[in-house]
């Protein structure tokens, strides 16, 4: 049973960097599966940010791309999402998940494991 | 990319079947196969009902099913019980690498 744990701060100053960590437990972050960020503005709903593979490859949401950066630390079985030049409208509730690849193969892509999420406010 | 397209709300009595569609184009939704389905109870992590258009993950409902016609998707509930209040969204790989959610449905049982 894989679980998923976001931390990281939960006040960030406008145009600072918000940054966050998630670990992951009951499961190698170098299988190949990949690992992704979703966040979720209060009261509104899902918005997919990126996702990385153990090597280090990533995919972004194009209107996020210029800002976000990813990383795994496989030492630490972790991965983690940095986003520049935040304003109020990056506040929101932070997931990670994976999005499970059995052999290597991805399809039907889904995501099967989430963490609890964590809010970040985005404010001086 | 935008958004999948879904009804703001959609609501029923207990024992009636509901269904949530979710649009979106030829580069998600109606060219892949892809389309999966999340239930997200107030305060709650989204949690997975249907991947592959139609398939249930081991410990969900036979009460929920998905399928797929075009570039629209639905999500049917059958049987409703007030456990099913949540909100529900789709999401769907595209052929960019990419991934894109619905706009949420918000599911009432009368």
């Amino acid at each position: 049973q894989v679980q998923l744990q976001e931390s990281g701060p939960g006040l960030v100053s406008p145009s600072g960097t918000l940054s966050l960590t998630c670990a992951v437990s009951g499961g190698a972050i170098s299988s190949r599966d990949w690992w992704n960020w979703v966040r979720q503005p209060p009261g509104r709903g899902l918005e997919w940010i990126g996702e990385i593979y153990h090597s280090g490859s990533t995919n972004y949401n194009p209107s996020l791309k210029s800002r976000v950066t990813m990383s795994v630390d496989k030492s630490k079985n972790q991965f983690s999402l940095k986003l520049s030049s935040v304003t109020a409208a990056d506040t929101a509730v932070y997931y990670c998940a994976r999005i499970y690849c059995p052999d290597g193969v991805c399809s039907p892509y889904y995501f099967d494991y989430w963490g609890q999420g964590t809010l970040v406010t985005v404010s001086s | 990319q935008s958004a999948l397209t879904q009804p703001a709300s959609v609501s029923g009595s207990p024992g009636q079947s509901i269904s949530i569609s979710c649009t979106g184009t030829t580069s998600d939704v109606g060219g892949y196969n892809y389309v999966s389905w999340y239930q997200q109870h107030p305060g709650k992590a989204p949690k997975l009902m249907i991947y592959g258009v139609s398939n249930r993950p081991s410990g969900v409902s036979n009460r929920f099913s998905g399928s797929k016609s075009g570039n629209t998707a639905s999500l049917t509930i059958s049987g409703l019980q007030a456990e099913d209040e949540a909100d529900y969204y789709c999401s769907s790989y595209t052929g960019s690498s990419t991934y894109v959610f619905g706009t949420g449905t918000k599911v009432t049982v009368l």
